[in-house]
């Protein structure tokens, strides 16, 4: 069936670090593929998605590109403040039938000034 | 917009008690959705609906009830809980399931334990 594997956290950085959350999936066909964002205490925000083979999705500084060689759509951002410190939910929408969304189990990141 | 609300923000219950969370969206979505979040388990889909008067069982369906009456709500109900539904609950929305538009938007969940 179709899965999201993401890398366990948490990950802990310092200010100004370079950040990248790995992310594999599973699936038939041709997924769309999302990072969210969860804050402490709220609910999932979109981060980025890409919908194809290649596309790049960017948003705040953070950057993931579907590699469907790879099966692969990994975040990566140059830079991480004390304000991104979040977990980061990978996930999928595919279809099998009916669509499908698949979540990761989430990566914790703490980001220290 | 407000986006997607919930009500209530936190709830204990006792066990075999029973109670209704509201999901309200304003973005005129065809699609609402019930997750429950658990340490370690990500997101699990519980009930789904395609549009109003429409509902789907979800990967852990069992001992939730949904109704979509309205468009922009969707209830999920507890007929008699138990201490496995201790979760933090997240209803979503979305215009669609394929193509574009596919995004799904959260609200900002509710905290419930049952003792």
């Amino acid at each position: 069936g179709n899965s999201v594997t993401q890398m366990e956290g948490p990950v802990t950085l310092s200010e100004e670090a370079f950040l990248t959350i790995n992310c594999t999936y599973t699936a038939t066909g041709y997924p769309s593929l999302f990072w969210y964002v969860q804050y402490p205490g709220e609910g999932l925000q979109l981060l980025l998605k890409a919908t194809k083979a290649d596309d790049k999705g960017s948003n705040k500084g953070f950057e993931a590109t579907y590699r469907k060689e790879t099966t692969s759509f990994h975040l990566e951002k140059g830079s991480v403040q004390v304000s991104d410190s979040a977990v980061y939910f990978c996930a999928l929408n595919s279809y099998s039938g009916t669509y499908k969304y698949i979540f990761g189990t989430g990566t914790r990141l703490k980001v220290l000034a | 917009n407000a986006g997607v609300t919930q009500t209530p923000k936190f709830r204990v219950l006792k066990t075999g008690q029973s109670m209704t969370l509201l999901c309200a969206q304003d973005m005129n979505h065809e699609y609402m959705y019930w997750y429950r979040q658990d340490p370690g388990m990500g997101l699990r889909l519980i009930h789904y609906s395609v549009g109003e008067g429409t509902t789907a069982k979800g990967e852990v369906p069992d001992g939730y009830n949904v109704s979509r009456l309205k468009k922009q709500n969707f209830l999920l109900g507890l007929e008699s809980a138990a201490p496995s539904q201790t979760s933090v609950y997240f209803c979503a929305s979305s215009y669609s399931m394929a193509g574009r538009n596919n995004e799904q938007f959260f609200g900002p969940g509710t905290r419930l334990t049952v003792l």
